[in-house]
């Protein structure tokens, strides 16, 4: 069963506009979720993760994601996106306790227009 | 530099071959992992190791082997390569085995003919 889904594979913006990139989890706790991203030609790189607490997080590069446990989701948020933020995005949920075993979402190829 | 690092860049190989990917990360990690990614960008945990001890083993073909030397190093063997072996190869460490953040490598893409 998928745990992961981001219903938008690709997403288009214009620079400086306001960006949403959707993830929704299948889980009955509270789990570990992260948001990496993957520029072109790269590795991985987190951007931020969820455990407990606030349900707001914030990452780097002016990305925040909220948690809702009610919605399942932890949405991916920036104010106003850059055309360096061209790339693939990736929600991500923590399985297997204490193994580091990650299940990825497909992700979201983002696409900024200059 | 501290990183994760993968060679070789580009591999193409054809049906049946042997092959050998390397990953080596000084960040110090105690964990290392490898993530098929095909070709539609999905990435899926195929092995992780602690200190050299195997810790995640999943429902890989046995043709994919990982070999660790040392906490530094982990390296995939694929013994008879297939088609549907094509791909990127993404090695990953973290300094634990727990939730967490992992450091990816750039990749090893693999391309079967």
């Amino acid at each position: 069963a998928q745990s992961v889904t981001q219903p938008d594979a690709r997403v288009t913006v214009s620079e400086g506009a306001s960006l949403q990139l959707r993830c929704k989890y299948s889980y009955s706790g509270t789990p570990y979720l992260f948001w990496y991203v993957q520029y072109p030609r790269q590795g991985l790189q987190l951007l931020l993760k969820y455990y407990s607490g606030d349900p707001v997080v914030q990452g780097v590069n002016g990305f925040e994601a909220e948690f809702s446990k009610s919605n399942s989701s932890f949405h991916l948020r920036k104010a106003s996106v850059h055309w360096s933020d061209s790339a693939v995005y990736f929600c991500v949920r923590g399985t297997g306790a204490n193994t580091g075993k990650l299940t990825f979402g497909h992700g979201t190829i983002l696409r900024v227009h200059p | 530099e501290t990183a994760v690092f993968q060679t070789p860049n580009y591999h193409v190989t054809q049906v049946g071959n042997e092959v050998s990917f390397n990953c080596k990360q000084t960040l110090g990690h105690d964990t290392m992992y490898w993530y098929k990614q095909d070709s539609k960008k999905l990435l899926k945990i195929m092995f992780s190791y602690n200190n050299k001890q195997l810790i995640v083993n999943e429902t890989v073909p046995r043709r994919f082997s990982p070999q660790s030397s040392d906490k530094a190093h982990l390296n995939l063997r694929i013994k008879s390569v297939e088609p549907e072996d094509s791909a990127v190869y993404l090695c990953a460490s973290s300094p634990w085995g727990g939730w967490d953040t992992q450091y990816f490598g750039p990749g090893t893409r693999l391309l079967v003919l």
